[in-house]
């Protein structure tokens, strides 16, 4: 199965300032990757696929990059509701596995 | 606005088999197009993915789960279920029934999440 790893496990940022979070498939994916947000106590809400396509109602400044090995998820302005736990997940290989996470906090 | 709502005994002793449906609402199970899926979330830890159906009855499971994982579904009822045989403390975990879209392969609804604690 693909391991999928993300970093950095915790991102400290100020409000306002932009977010960048990486995730590395053990090998490719081609651009068959997702990103979730998950705050406390709820499921995961999609934000993108197909590595840069953001999913509907999903605010512009959320974005996606990459194919391959390394994608990244950027947060262009940091709201107070984006501090929440992000995830990758393959759509390329079953099982679709998940990465780690990353948690993002208010610094 | 489809919603998932998950149920089923938040406590199952070890060795015994864990039971959950997951009721879809807002939409039919039978619409094809999408894939009905289970996936759950260690206290504190990532997500993992059990397994899914299509309304037709076709499975796949995750390998490390497929001895003891057995997904159906009931179209009548709009339902699918989840069994898990001979669980262990391990399988602890918040589950979790999502609808998987075909088109892009992920997941763009989920039920609420149910906690099922193994313990004696």
């Amino acid at each position: 199965e693909i391991v999928m790893t993300q970093s950095p496990a915790t991102l400290s940022v100020s409000p306002g300032e932009r977010a960048t979070l990486s995730c590395r498939p053990s090998q490719s994916v081609s651009s068959n990757l997702a990103w979730y947000q998950q705050k406390p106590g709820q499921a995961p809400r999609l934000l993108i696929y197909a590595a840069s396509t953001r999913a509907t109602g999903i605010p512009a400044r959320f974005s996606g990059s990459g194919s391959g090995t390394e994608f990244t998820l950027t947060i262009s302005s940091l709201q107070s509701e984006d501090f929440a736990v992000y995830y990758c997940q393959q759509n390329d290989n079953w099982p679709h596995t998940f990465g780690g996470g990353t948690k993002v906090e208010i610094k | 606005q489809v919603q998932l709502q998950e149920s089923g005994p938040g406590l199952v002793k070890p060795s015994q088999t864990l039971s959950l449906t997951c009721t879809v609402s807002g939409g039919s199970i039978s619409s094809g197009g999408y894939y009905w899926s289970w996936i759950r979330q260690h206290p504190g830890k990532g997500l993992e993915w059990i397994g899914y159906i299509y309304y037709s009855g076709s499975t796949y499971y995750n390998p490390s789960l497929k001895s003891r994982v057995t997904i159906s579904v009931d179209t009548s009822k709009n339902q699918f279920s989840l069994k898990l045989s001979s669980v262990t403390a391990a399988d602890t975990a918040v589950y979790y029934c999502a609808r998987g879209r075909m088109t892009t392969i992920t997941f763009d609804y989920w039920g609420q999440g149910t906690l099922v604690t193994v313990s004696s």
